[in-house]
Order: C-alpha cells, then sequence, then structure tokens
C-alpha cells in the first residue's frame, strides 16, 4: 500500500457539505477517522461506504478509482476535528475541517 | 461497552527499553486482531505493530522492526509492545486499538484507547 494523500485543510459554514479526499488507494479497505482535539481517533466510515452503529448519517463515503472521499453534509460546529483516511494500516496525512 | 487502557508510557533515555500495556474489557478479547498506532503530538497517525487473535500473525512498521516487539495475553485480556532501543522520533502518543475482524485483522481500528505519551529524551 503506497502513501494516501490528503488536502491539510478544508472548511465549510454551517448547514453547508464539504468533501474531503484520499488519493492512492485502490482498495475497498479504505476507513476514515475522525479526532476530536485532545481525543483519541474515532471510526466513522469502514469499507469505503459503511458508517459504524451510532455515526450520524450525515456522513458518508465513497470512491472511484484510486480516490477515496468522505463527504459530510449539514456541517455542524461539532465537526471540527481532523480526519484521516487508512487502508492496510496506512494512513493519510490527515484534514484538518473548520466550520467557519 | 468497550474500553482499551494503556499504561507503562513514560520519559526514557534513548537506547534504553519500555514496555506498554493495554488492558481490554467489554469485547471477547480473544476473537480480535489487535493493533498499535502512534501519533507524535500535533503530526499525524502511524500504524506500529500489529496481531493476529493467535498471535500467529503479527507485522510491523518499517520504523520499528527489529526493536519493538507486540505480544498479547488472551487470558489476562491485555495487548503489550515491547520497545527497544528507543530513539528520540519514537516521542509520541502510543494507542492501542481494536480491529473489526479476528484472524489476521483488516486495519480497521473500531475501537481506540486514550494513549500513553512515551517521551525519548537524554
Amino acid at each position: 500500500q503506497s502513501a494516501l494523500t490528503q488536502p491539510a485543510s478544508v472548511s465549510g459554514s454551517p448547514g453547508q457539505s464539504i468533501t474531503i479526499s484520499c488519493t492512492g488507494t485502490s482498495s475497498d479497505l479504505v476507513s476514515w477517522y475522525q479526532q476530536l482535539p485532545g481525543k483519541a481517533p474515532k471510526l466513522m466510515i469502514y469499507e469505503v461506504t459503511k458508517r459504524p452503529s451510532g455515526v450520524s448519517n450525515r456522513f458518508s463515503g465513497s470512491k472511484s478509482g484510486n480516490t477515496a472521499s468522505l463527504t459530510i453534509s449539514g456541517l455542524q460546529a461539532e465537526d471540527e476535528a481532523d480526519y484521516y483516511c487508512c487502508s492496510y494500516g496506512v494512513f493519510g496525512g490527515g484534514t484538518k475541517l473548520t466550520v467557519l | 461497552e468497550v474500553q482499551l487502557v494503556e499504561s507503562g508510557g513514560g520519559l526514557v533515555q534513548p537506547g534504553r527499553s519500555l514496555r506498554l500495556s493495554c488492558a481490554a474489557s467489554g469485547f471477547t478479547f480473544n476473537d480480535y486482531a489487535m493493533h498499535w498506532v502512534r501519533q507524535v503530538p500535533g503530526k499525524g497517525l502511524e500504524w506500529v505493530s500489529s496481531i493476529s487473535w493467535n498471535s500467529v500473525s503479527i507485522g510491523y512498521a518499517d520504523s520499528v522492526k527489529g526493536r519493538f516487539t507486540i505480544s498479547r495475553d488472551n487470558a489476562k485480556k491485555s495487548l503489550y509492545l515491547r520497545m527497544n532501543s528507543l530513539r528520540p522520533e519514537d516521542t509520541a502518543l502510543y494507542y492501542c486499538a481494536k480491529d473489526r475482524e479476528s484472524g489476521g485483522g483488516d486495519y480497521i481500528f473500531d475501537y481506540w484507547g486514550q494513549g500513553t505519551l512515551v517521551t525519548v529524551s537524554s
């Protein structure tokens, strides 16, 4: 598994939708993690599109070619965090989401 | 409720050793692969090591291969990481993480501990 590339930062206003990309994987074992400030990471999406029990349906995943994406709809202030993609133990560099 | 509680971190001099522990509860520990993931403060996540449910399948990141040893005691529901020849670049918060799958695992980390901080400095 080669390195995964994410944008360093994204931002959006409350209520908007944002998408974070993760380039460098053709695998279906892509997962996404949310890390709130000072907290441990939390699994948000696994196997590209699946949501663990308890995760809001505002979070969704997709993949096209070698790029996976995490979309957050109806952006809320509590979504402000770092987001990491991962495939076979290789993490992306992380994306800082700012809610304006 | 799944709980993972790490311990054993601290300040250690370069070249010395340290052993981290992770106590698991709230799930059938011996059914799942387990991992160590680390994070330099303010930086990104790095997978360190993994172990299958029966300790048959073990893997390490290149950055720690030959220096770190992962192990588990299913009877004690505990995961360990023995870290030898520590370097300043090993300074990080070390997380214990549970895999969603048994066997060798699929590197999907569905539960995480709060981490234990390791600082390597003279």
